[in-house]
């Protein structure tokens, strides 16, 4: 079974330059997660879908992100314009259902901005 | 507010001995904890899970984890360590109540010496 997976693997980009990254949740799994994992830190939520719906965009900065996922399966973040703090590694995640089950990673894509 | 603390930020452990991963938690409710491995590169993997029940939980590669409600602790454990267990390990709390809202603390690498 394919994993969660995310691209682009690295991302180098100047800041004020726009960014976008792209998950395919595992087949099946109707909630998807993107989470940003700052060095040295865990990972924070920053958006959470159930099927098309953004059911948690609480911790989403919604001045220069916003994410999509059309039809329910691949989402896409976006940041614009990008700041130097935004530097990070951008996680996805997807699970079955709701509830209390465990989350699929992906291999994130690390974002510098320079 | 709920959080997590991973208080140490490195454990070393010779092969062969017994480990331990440190996990304390604050939250209102019911605490649902989980237990995550990141290796190089790679996203993060399920471990295992507290919902209810029996304060020992046991997991994946051999891992277990021990539940304490007086302590509000959630400490990982393994009876003997291997060389590929070295990674980190992030301890995280549902502080949604159920709906997956994972809270992580800033992990805990572990480092098994041959």
């Amino acid at each position: 079974e394919a994993g969660v997976v995310q691209s682009p693997r690295y991302k180098i980009i100047e800041k004020k330059q726009p960014v976008a990254f792209w998950c395919n949740p595992i087949s099946g799994h109707n909630t998807l997660y993107w989470y940003r994992q700052n060095l040295g830190q865990g990972p924070e939520l920053l958006i959470r879908y159930e099927n098309e719906e953004a059911v948690d965009d609480s911790q989403l900065p919604k001045d220069r992100f916003s994410a999509e996922r059309l039809k329910g399966v691949d989402s896409t973040l976006k940041i614009q314009p990008a700041e130097l703090g935004d530097s990070a590694v951008y996680l996805c995640a997807s699970s079955f259902l709701a509830g209390v089950n465990e989350q699929f990673f992906g291999p994130g894509t690390r974002l510098t901005v320079l | 507010a709920q959080s997590v603390a991973q208080p140490e930020d490195q454990v070393n452990v010779a092969e062969g001995n017994p480990l331990t991963v440190k996990c304390t938690y604050s939250v209102s409710g019911n605490p649902y904890l989980f237990w995550y491995v990141q290796y190089p590169n790679r996203g993060l993997q399920f471990l295992l899970k507290y919902i209810t029940g029996d304060n020992l939980v046991k997991g994946s590669y051999g891992f277990e984890a021990e539940f304490n409600k007086s302590q509000t602790s959630f400490h990982l454990k393994k009876p003997s360590a291997l060389v590929s267990d070295s990674a980190l390990y992030f301890c995280a709390v549902d502080g949604s109540g159920g709906y997956n809202k994972l809270i992580f603390g800033a992990g805990t690498r572990l480092a098994v010496h041959p």
